[in-house]
């Protein structure tokens, strides 16, 4: 089953327009991760926030994660045409559980 | 250096045959997990490997999946009799000791007809 739940579904913008997508999920983790998946890379690791951060930035990235709502957000700022592809956010459980859970991913698609 | 790798990138089996799905981890990584990823959807969990021990095999669907990483390197998924619904992808990913972030292999595609 999948823990997390990325919200929207799919994402249309133009190029230079910022994109948003959240990620909600179930469980108390130990972190949470955002990962981007297309055909050219496969799955690449973009991110990672830890339970007891509330912000963190990489690049054109910034994630924010409250731990309350069980949610997270990921903002990719100044899109790009390369940024088109499927992102998925991925938990890791606490309690020194080792296997991570996927979302079911939002597919974003940058337009130049 | 290399990264992880997959084979076959593509599997064709008939209904009812054995496969055998091979990962070649990073070199040194501890961890390995394997996934399936069915398509539209997130990768989901199959196990979990630290160094030769399966430490969780949870997600795999039926007694039908096998896995196995003997020498703590190169990892075989076995899937036995297989139906329709195991078609899908079948991603392998490596971690070193000291991080969270996984590594992912290009996967292999099975279709069963």
């Amino acid at each position: 089953s999948q823990q997390g739940e990325e919200d929207p579904q799919a994402l249309s913008i133009q190029e230079g327009e910022n994109a948003t997508m959240n990620c909600s999920y179930k469980t108390s983790i130990n972190n949470l991760q955002w990962y981007r998946q297309n055909s050219g890379r496969g799955l690449v690791h973009l991110i990672l926030i830890r339970s007891n951060e509330r912000e963190k930035h990489s690049g054109r990235l910034r994630v924010t994660l409250d731990t309350s709502k069980k949610s997270s957000s990921l903002l990719i700022t100044a899109s790009r045409a390369a940024d088109t592809a499927s992102y998925f956010c991925a938990t890791e459980l606490s309690g020194g559980y080792q296997k991570v859970t996927f979302g079911t991913g939002t597919k974003l698609q940058v337009i130049p | 250096g290399a990264g992880v790798s997959q084979s076959p990138r593509y599997k064709v089996a008939k209904r009812g045959q054995d496969v055998a799905l091979r990962c070649d981890p990073i070199s040194g990584h501890v961890s390995l997990f394997w996934y399936q990823q069915a398509l539209g959807q997130g990768p989901e969990f199959l196990t979990y490997f630290q160094n030769e021990a399966q430490l969780d095999k949870s997600g795999l669907p039926s007694d039908r999946f096998f896995a196995e990483r003997p020498e703590g390197s190169v990892s075989t998924l076995k899937i036995q009799r297989t139906q329709q619904e195991d078609s899908a992808v079948y991603l392998c990913a490596s971690r070193h000791r000291d991080s969270r972030e996984q590594y992912f292999g290009p996967g292999t595609r099975l279709t069963v007809t």
